[in-house]
């Protein structure tokens, strides 16, 4: 069945890069989109960007100066990198799928919690 | 940018009744090439991921309870859960994918 999971570290110094991986399993980088949404403590979902199913990517016109997604395929992973962390960057990071190359998001993982402080 | 606007913020229930929960985005979601509405629905249990409710609008998930029933078009959008249940409560987000993708700010279901 299809899994994602996230991994990275828990606490990032402010003005330090992030960096997290999203492992899959069950279908294949080359056929789903997978994107990443991000949620702060007791607020809402944010979207942050996308790894389509052939290499694309797009990014939230509020964090592209900032990101970066890419992919190993071989390896089944989704990277996400995000530069000049701050406190507000706080939050749970999610990877999320799409079913084929559909635009809902119907699979998640379970979330990292990272914690932006010094 | 869509901005998805949701209301109420929060509700107060009792199992048992039926729930409206409204969602408003700032331009059009209806493609005219489909006539299809970009527009899901995904419900936040406390400490768990999103889960997938309704997409196009009004077409439930796999698995999803018919007591969730998703309407609207255009710029105004509808989740109605009928016959709350204890297991209902929980945090529910609409989102866009006509341009992106954004999330409207979420209804949070609580126990009257």
């Amino acid at each position: 069945q299809v899994q994602l999971k996230e991994s990275g570290p828990g606490l990032v110094q402010p003005s330090q890069t992030l960096s997290l991986t999203c492992t899959v399993s069950g279908f294949s980088l080359t056929s789903y989109n997978v994107h990443w949404v991000r949620q702060p403590p007791g607020k809402g979902l944010e979207w942050m960007g996308r790894m389509r199913y052939n290499g694309d990517t797009s990014y939230n016109s509020a964090l592209k100066s900032r990101l970066s997604i890419s992919r190993d395929t071989s390896k089944n992973q989704v990277f996400l990198k995000m530069n000049s962390l701050q406190t507000d960057d706080t939050g749970t990071y999610y990877c999320t799928s799409t079913e084929g190359i559909l635009n809902w998001f119907a699979y998640w993982g379970q979330g990292t919690l990272v914690t932006v402080s010094s | 940018d869509i901005v998805m606007t949701q209301s109420p913020s929060s509700l107060a229930v009792s199992a048992g009744e039926t729930v409206t929960i409204n969602c408003k985005s700032s331009q059009s979601l209806l493609y005219s090439g489909n006539q299809k509405n970009y527009l899901a629905w995904y419900q936040q249990k406390p400490g768990q991921s999103p889960k997938l409710l309704i997409y196009w609008a009004s077409t439930r998930q796999s698995g999803v309870p018919d007591r969730f029933i998703g309407s609207g078009s255009g710029t105004d959008f509808t989740l109605t859960i009928s016959s709350v249940q204890a297991e209902d409560l929980a945090i529910y987000y609409c989102q866009q994918y006509y341009d992106t993708w954004t999330f409207g700010g979420g209804t949070k279901l609580e126990l009257k």
